[in-house]
């Protein structure tokens, strides 16, 4: 079993709509996790960042945590042709430098 | 020139070349990286300098080969690679080596290997 599932998609979708992406992980231990924004031909950006569970609010971003699920959401509200990427989940550990593992990423198409 | 830029873009290489990959960071940061990304595959962490000392090298074969000149600075000198090793390789940077800090990805190189 892998350490972080992400469904690679690609997924499409009318703009407007509300985007959902997920992961799951299996390692009880991460703590931080993070969505990473992909466009083509580029290196990823970050977009959201969130310790522990609970969710963050950012604009039309909000990102979900639940650690007794072992479960990280994505949401996009009022999406936009803009939010076509691949997004990657990525999480760690509570140890420091502890190293970031990332999930295959999921390709998203927002249809004008 | 801002924040993290990588040369080439593109490179086509045949198994018995050798070439460099020249990553750049233009934030002051402490901490740089090596990634692998293949495709439907998660990112790999492949190296680690943290003020110009390697301190994480995952299991990478010889045939790849890092060098941190300084803070500024990262090169991926490759030898004799393999079909298999075609992939983007980014470069990244974080202000220090720790978790908490975000990392600032180059647009990578998009490596051929013939």
């Amino acid at each position: 079993q892998k350490e972080v599932e992400q469904d690679p998609g690609p997924l499409s979708v009318p703009e407007g709509a509300i985007v959902s992406l997920n992961c799951t992980y299996s390692n009880s231990a991460f703590q931080y996790f993070m969505w990473y924004r992909q466009y083509s031909r580029k290196g990823p950006e970050l977009l959201m960042y969130t310790y522990s569970s609970g969710n963050k609010e950012d604009g039309r971003f909000t990102a979900q945590v639940d650690k007794s699920s072992k479960y990280i959401s994505l949401f996009i509200r009022d999406s936009q042709p803009s939010d076509s990427a691949t997004y990657l989940c990525a999480m760690s550990g509570n140890f420091g430098n502890e190293k970031l593992t990332f999930g295959t990423g999921t390709r998203l198409t927002i249809i004008p | 020139e801002t924040g993290v830029t990588q040369t080439p873009r593109h490179l086509v290489m045949g198994m018995t070349n050798k070439k460099s990959l020249k990553c750049e960071q233009h934030l002051g940061h402490n901490a740089m990286y090596w990634y692998k990304q293949s495709a439907k595959k998660p990112l790999e962490l492949m190296f680690v300098y943290s003020l110009e000392e390697r301190v994480e090298n995952n299991s990478v074969p010889s045939r790849f080969s890092p060098e941190c000149p300084n803070s500024s600075h990262l090169f991926l000198h490759l030898h004799t690679l393999q079909p298999e090793d075609s992939a983007l390789y980014l470069c990244a940077s974080s202000q220090e080596l720790a978790l908490q800090e975000t990392q600032y990805f180059g647009p990578g190189t998009r490596l051929l290997v013939l």
